[in-house]
């Protein structure tokens, strides 16, 4: 069946503009994570969604990430005013439920000129 | 709060010889361990996970690893090592306890297989 899937998979910015990066999770997976991955490090925890709610917001690094899962699918990466130090790999992770195995997706690489 | 130390950032293997990857946390709460592999250009997949019960645990590909709660650790080992093992492999917790189950990861252990 059809996995985690993120687009774009590469984002290319300049300092300063705003991007949406996009997560479609596993069909029926009500929690949906996002991670961020810097270069040459572990993924760091950013905002996990049971449903359309936000249950836990606590990695979001500032005001300028924001994140929405509007009908409990899809869920949208938002981060306005971008800065070079955003540059990173973004991993959103869905599982059945909060207890359940985490499947990643691929990734998008973000590139903050 | 937790956080994940893996001792090791590349171990370089020979093919059929065994390797063992270390993974130490620290943690006030009791927690769940996982072991993540991440294929060049590919997503984290879940190799192993220990929720509780038998501290030893078999994964996919033939790897392994043991809870050792008295030392923090959760080491993976694996007995003979294929060229296709090349890979990053990534060792996360999270609280039992916590609705949510946001995992924390450790920094990541670059294994590099040799023929």
């Amino acid at each position: 069946g059809a996995g985690v899937s993120q687009t774009p998979s590469n984002k290319v910015t300049e300092k300063g503009k705003y991007v949406e990066l996009r997560c479609d999770p596993i069909s029926g997976h009500t929690a949906l994570y996002w991670y961020r991955q810097s270069l040459g490090q572990g993924p760091e925890f950013l905002i996990y969604f049971q449903g359309t709610g936000a249950a836990d917001d606590s990695g979001l690094p500032n005001d300028r990430f924001f994140a929405v899962r509007p009908e409990g699918s899809v869920s949208t990466l938002k981060i306005q005013r971008t800065e070079r130090g955003d540059s990173a790999v973004y991993l959103c992770a869905s599982s059945l439920n909060h207890e359940e195995t985490q499947y990643f997706g691929p990734g998008t690489r973000l590139l903050v000129l | 709060a937790q956080s994940v130390t893996q001792l090791d950032s590349q171990v370089p293997v020979f093919e059929e010889a065994p390797v063992e990857l270390r993974c130490n946390y620290s943690s006030s709460v009791s927690v769940y361990l996982f072991w993540y592999v991440q294929y060049p250009n590919q997503g984290l997949q879940l190799l192993l996970k220990y929720l509780s019960g038998s501290t030893l645990v078999k994964g996919i590909n033939g790897f392994e690893a043991e809870f050792n709660k008295s030392q923090t650790s959760f080491h993976l080992r694996k007995p003979s090592v294929h060229i296709s093992d090349t890979a990053e492999y990534f060792c996360a917790v999270s609280d039992a306890k916590a609705a949510g189950n946001k995992l924390t990861f450790g920094g990541g252990t670059r294994v590099l297989v040799k023929p």
